[in-house]
């Protein structure tokens, strides 16, 4: 398997512009994670998917963060309008819930955004 | 919630051993991992341990728990250029919820 695949791997844009963001978790993983690192607040986790279902987004900053996961394999972290807050790399996570002590999480190399 | 706290930085010469540690502070945390995060790249499983184990060894890993002082460490040893990275420590209750991560301790390694 390719692992945890995001793109782009690399996004710079200007303030008040809608950015995308994109992940493919490992295929037959079941749950998908979100990420945002900065250096100030290290890895805050925004939402996670099991099953395709939002659990939680209690991490989401604001309503201008979204998240839409429409099948198993594909899932979307949508910023609109973007600020230069933002600014950060997010990281797209997958994990296989369904083996008992199965809890490693996978990773994606991450998308860096820079919003102007 | 949970909180997970490590050092920011630690600089060891290269062919010593290196001590990571970790203190988190819920003690239903049942599983304990460390990720290691090069320049440019995701975070990479490391290596794990459950919450009913002391020790577990990996090669040149040695990762020890003490539960009663919530207290996770990782040991490098004979440490290399090549473990210059980030790493972070990690727990969880285990479920469907995710990890709670440490803010990252940069290893540096000194020739």
């Amino acid at each position: 398997d390719a692992g945890v695949i995001q793109s782009p791997r690399h996004e710079v844009t200007e303030m008040g512009q809608e950015v995308t963001l994109r992940c493919k978790p490992i295929s037959g993983h079941n749950s998908l994670f979100w990420y945002r690192q900065t250096m100030m607040r290290g890895l805050e986790l925004l939402i996670y998917f099991n099953n395709n279902v939002p659990i939680d987004d209690s991490g989401m900053p604001e309503d201008r963060f979204s998240a839409k996961m429409p099948n198993a394999s594909f899932s979307t972290l949508k910023i609109q309008p973007s600020e230069p807050r933002d600014s950060a790399v997010y990281f797209c996570a997958s994990r296989d819930d369904r083996t008992v002590y199965n809890e490693k999480l996978f990773f994606g190399s991450g998308t860096q955004l820079s919003v102007l | 919630g949970e909180d997970v706290e490590q050092s920011l930085f630690l600089s060891v010469r290269e062919g010593d051993s290196s001590v990571i540690n970790c203190t988190y502070t819920d003690s239903s945390s049942t599983y304990l991992y460390w990720y290691k995060q090069e320049p440019g790249a995701g975070l990479q499983l490391l290596t794990y341990i459950f919450s009913n184990m002391d020790m577990k060894q990996d090669q040149r890993l040695t990762v020890l728990l003490n539960k009663k002082d919530k207290h996770l460490s990782l040991r490098i040893a004979d440490t290399q250029t090549g473990d210059s990275a980030i790493y972070f420590c990690a727990v969880s209750e285990g479920g469907a919820d995710g990890l709670t991560f440490g803010k990252g301790t940069h290893l540096i390694i000194q020739p």
